[in-house]
């Protein structure tokens, strides 16, 4: 495989649910990143992780909970989400930090 | 206030009929301009990089600008896979800001 894969595509989830989205880039680099996007708005940053270490995290509800295991592999770890978390969620990586960013495909994610 | 606004939000095109899409940003320290193409349900796909005012990047029928205050995708006699939205994104310091997008349609 190649480039950035992300599982499940799509998500359904009950309010009181734990369920988690997986990111795996194939592409040797070293941030990976967690943007939310919801309709007519602008990606929101959520997570950046850089070696392994986070370096960012954007005011994120507790209920988002970030994984990073090793340089290929990034978790986004789910509970007791609200409707209005449902949007979905794209997973990225660069080669540096904030540098040009290559998406996986996405995780649609609804929340009822 | 905004950092980063693209205009239009929304275009539609004949077939063959060009246009420009529009970046315009406020941010001072600009390290980076990024320009990204997204179909439906899927995540963007990187298009172009630009660094410095003056400089130009092509591929196909799209050509990116950059100036001192803002950036232009321009489409060449578009066609219909050309229909997306089109993001653009501006790195300052280490951050990396996102526009909203400007969506593309082109009919035949």
């Amino acid at each position: 495989e190649t480039g950035v894969t992300q599982t499940p595509r799509h998500l359904v989830m009950g309010m009181t649910n734990k369920k988690s989205l997986k990111c795996e880039q194939h592409l040797g680099h070293n941030a990976m990143y967690w943007y939310k996007q919801s309709a007519k708005k602008p990606l929101e940053l959520m997570f950046v992780y850089s070696l392994e270490e986070r370096v960012e995290n954007n005011s994120v509800p507790s209920r988002f909970s970030p994984e990073c295991p090793n340089s290929s592999h990034l978790f986004l770890h789910l509970h007791t989400l609200q409707p209005e978390d449902s949007a979905l969620y794209l997973c990225a990586s660069s080669q540096d930090y904030a540098g040009e960013l290559f998406f996986g495909e996405g995780s649609r994610l609804t929340v009822l | 206030e905004d950092q980063v606004t693209q205009s239009p939000e929304a275009l539609r095109l004949q077939e063959g009929e060009s246009s420009s899409l529009n970046c315009s940003y406020t941010v001072s320290g600009l390290r980076g301009l990024f320009w990204y193409r997204q179909d439906p349900g899927k995540g963007p796909e990187f298009l172009f990089t630009l660094y410095s005012a003056g400089e130009e990047k092509e591929k196909e029928r799209l050509k990116a600008t950059l100036t001192k205050k803002e950036s232009f995708l321009h489409i060449t006699a578009p066609k219909p896979e050309d229909s997306a939205t089109y993001l653009c994104a501006l790195k300052y310091g280490n951050k990396l800001v996102f526009g909203a997008g400007t969506i593309l349609r082109v009919k035949s």
